[in-house]
């Protein structure tokens, strides 16, 4: 499969534990984007890399989430101290031309 | 920032008919507009996109229009059929110091009964 993949596809966390997501993009794409879902909802923007560099931050994210994507190929979200409210589906996306192609997302259940 | 409004949140369509979901935007300098469809369960994947130098694109039975003047632009799926039944999004650039990213609309979800 040359899409863009996401583990793990599910996590179940208690409230205050650290989680971290995983998005392996296809692979020429250089633009990685992070979006979160919740239900009845569309994409929203958390943040997003040209190669390795971490372009833009969404104003709406807390200093509890950082990304990395360290070589300009996989990324990481990692979320500490989660809260009830982090649950949500967190997409990642990739582009080459403007297209972005999805992952399946990794959904986030906070206890 | 960007804002996308997009209408209706629902809709519900006889099979065969059409279906029209439209959105607005309020970025002038916004230049690529794509529309996602969204299966329950899966990924959003990409079915047409128009970019600001063109006012309508069409394939098959779906379509795409954007005015520019009014910052709208809609989706058409005529003929409908049974598996067009999903959510779909529309979205629009923003442009950035860095680069341009997409803002989506809260999505639509279409049913399309047999």
């Amino acid at each position: 499969d040359t899409g863009v993949s996401q583990d793990p596809r599910h996590k179940i966390t208690k409230r205050g534990q650290n989680v971290t997501f995983r998005c392996d993009p296809i692979s020429e794409h250089n633009r990685l984007y992070w979006y979160r879902q919740t239900l009845g909802q569309g994409p929203e923007f958390l943040t997003y890399f040209q190669n390795e560099a971490q372009l833009e931050k969404s104003r709406l994210l807390s200093d509890r989430f950082s990304a990395e994507r360290p070589k300009g190929s996989f990324s990481t979200l990692e979320i500490q101290r989660t809260e009830q409210g982090d649950s949500a589906m967190y997409l990642c996306a990739s582009s080459l031309m403007g297209e972005l192609f999805f992952g399946e997302g990794s959904r986030l259940t906070v206890l | 920032g960007e804002n996308v409004e997009q209408h209706p949140s629902t809709l519900s369509v006889q099979e065969g008919d059409s279906a029209v979901i439209k959105c607005t935007y309020s970025d002038s300098a916004s230049n690529y507009f794509p529309w996602y469809k969204q299966e329950l369960g899966k990924r959003p994947q990409l079915i047409i996109d128009i970019r600001s130098n063109v006012g309508e694109k069409k394939d098959q039975r779906i379509a795409v229009t954007l005015n520019k003047t009014a910052k709208h632009f809609s989706l058409h799926i005529t003929e409908t059929q049974p598996e067009d039944s999903a959510v779909y999004f529309c979205a629009a650039s923003l442009k950035g110091v860095y680069g341009n990213k997409l803002v989506f609309g809260a999505g639509t979800i279409l049913r399309v009964k047999s």
